[in-house]
């Protein structure tokens, strides 16, 4: 069974600097994807970010990337610049796109973000 | 364009009452599923739908049963609750072709 680990249960980061969050995961199969979730306060579920396993090229969405090692399974998410905005819950999140019912997304545990002004 | 609706926003219950959790959504989406989300614990698979008829068990299905009689609807239902359910429900559709599942704003149920 595939699992997702997210080893920081709270973060924290001053505002302007960087901060990365970690996620390891389990799995046997070669073809899957890789997701970052934001959940602020108001519960909503944001996705930050997506990364295909077959893709070498580490994915960025403006102040938002991830490093992708395959290999280690290690899928960690960067924020440049961090602003109070950025402040909620992380999830790291697995879907194989193969499996019956392909849409079960695999979730960590989530990472608390802080941004200190 | 309102996506995936879920109501209530907020319920509560008292041990051994039923209720039904709804959700909509309006993107002709054919998959879809429910989760709960525990502290410390993420989000876990309750039920989940590939289409209008076909319904099948996640990782925590104990306690709840799934229908999905329209494309555009699919509802939770408890039929005797119990404390350990309390949680947030957070139900989310996707399409084939799409990546990125969508998900509602979330039930935060109480059972006392």
């Amino acid at each position: 069974a595939q699992t997702v680990t997210q080893s920081q249960p709270e973060m924290s980061v001053q505002e302007a600097e960087t901060v990365t969050l970690s996620c390891t995961y389990d799995t046997s199969e070669s073809d899957y994807y890789l997701f970052w979730y934001k959940q602020p306060p108001s519960r909503q579920m944001i996705l930050v970010i997506r990364q295909e396993a077959y893709k070498q090229q580490n994915a960025t969405e403006n102040r938002f990337s991830v490093n992708f090692q395959k290999a280690a399974k290690s899928f960690s998410l960067k924020i440049s610049d961090s602003q109070l905005g950025d402040a909620a819950m992380y999830f790291c999140a697995y879907r194989n796109p193969l499996l019956q019912g392909a849409q079960k997304l695999v979730f960590g545990q989530g990472t608390r973000l802080t941004i200190n002004p | 364009n309102a996506g995936v609706t879920q109501t209530p926003k907020f319920q509560v219950l008292k041990t051994g009452q039923s209720m039904t959790l709804q959700c909509a959504q309006d993107m002709n989406h054919e998959y879809m599923s429910w989760y709960r989300q525990d502290p410390g614990m993420g989000l876990r698979l309750i039920h989940y739908s590939v289409g209008a008829g076909i319904t099948d068990q996640g990782e925590v299905p104990n306690g709840y049963n799934v229908s999905r009689s329209t494309t555009e609807d699919f509802p939770l239902r408890l039929l005797s609750a119990a404390p350990s359910q309390t949680s947030v429900y957070f139900c989310a559709s996707k399409s084939t072709e799409d990546t990125e599942a969508f998900f509602g704003q979330g039930t935060r149920l109480t059972v006392v």
